[in-house]
């Protein structure tokens, strides 16, 4: 029943890695989003997808890639894994996608790179 | 993106005492919106703003937008443990940002 889950919970991985984290809504959303959280607890846009089309690309290095299969799914590919890069990652999604409608995040992914 | 400041960053209050946290933008806004994310957790959506001026109550939680649209504040009364969190407002144009929260510690 969970609206939007994400996987993994916990990500723990060397500087230098490729690592993937997925995303999946069940609420017919047409868009979807990447928010990094740091420690500080500020919560910044990475990407957002609608109907498969990148809408919103914040500036990120171009080492973080959104990949969305369909529009239930969209995936963070992230390559060669940077100290900085250690946050927790939110996925969350909208109906269309305009700023007045509600946001429904995901349990969100804790990544640790060491 | 538009900016949204939040103030204060960090809040400790009394259990029973009352925690007020205000958002503040330098552009007139559309809308905005209060999020709550637990320690631990994720955000969630709590209310929308639209109009001028109003005013939303939910229990003890009470949303204001500001005359001019440029600032919005939530306000509890009477904080118990679990009002613990971090408290977002978020607004955009096109796309929604969020403010830079404020974290809420209710001491027992």
């Amino acid at each position: 029943d969970t609206a939007v889950s994400q996987t993994p919970k916990y990500l723990v991985t060397q500087m230098g890695n490729d690592k993937s984290i997925k995303c999946e809504q069940n609420l017919g959303h047409d868009t979807m989003y990447w928010y990094k959280q740091d420690s500080k607890k500020f919560l910044k846009i990475m990407f957002s997808y609608n109907n498969k089309e990148l809408i919103i690309n914040e500036t990120v290095p171009n080492r973080f890639s959104p990949k969305s299969p369909d529009k239930a799914h969209l995936n963070l590919h992230i390559n060669s894994l940077e100290l900085g890069d250690s946050a927790v990652y939110f996925c969350a999604s909208s109906h269309t996608g305009t700023a007045q409608e509600t946001q429904y995040f995901g349990p969100g992914t804790r990544l640790l790179v060491l | 993106g538009q900016q949204v400041m939040q103030i204060p960053q960090y809040q400790h209050v009394q259990e029973g005492e009352d925690f007020t946290t205000y958002c503040n933008s330098s552009t007139t806004l559309s809308n905005i919106q209060w999020y709550k994310q637990r320690p631990g957790g994720h955000p969630v959506f709590l209310i929308q703003l639209v109009k001028s001026g109003e005013v939303k109550k939910q229990k003890r939680l009470t949303f204001q937008f500001g005359e001019a649209k440029k600032n919005s504040s939530l306000h509890i009364t009477a904080t118990q443990t679990t009002d613990v969190g971090t408290y977002f407002c978020a607004s955009g144009a096109n796309n929604l940002f969020f403010g830079t929260g404020t974290r809420l510690t209710v001491i027992p």
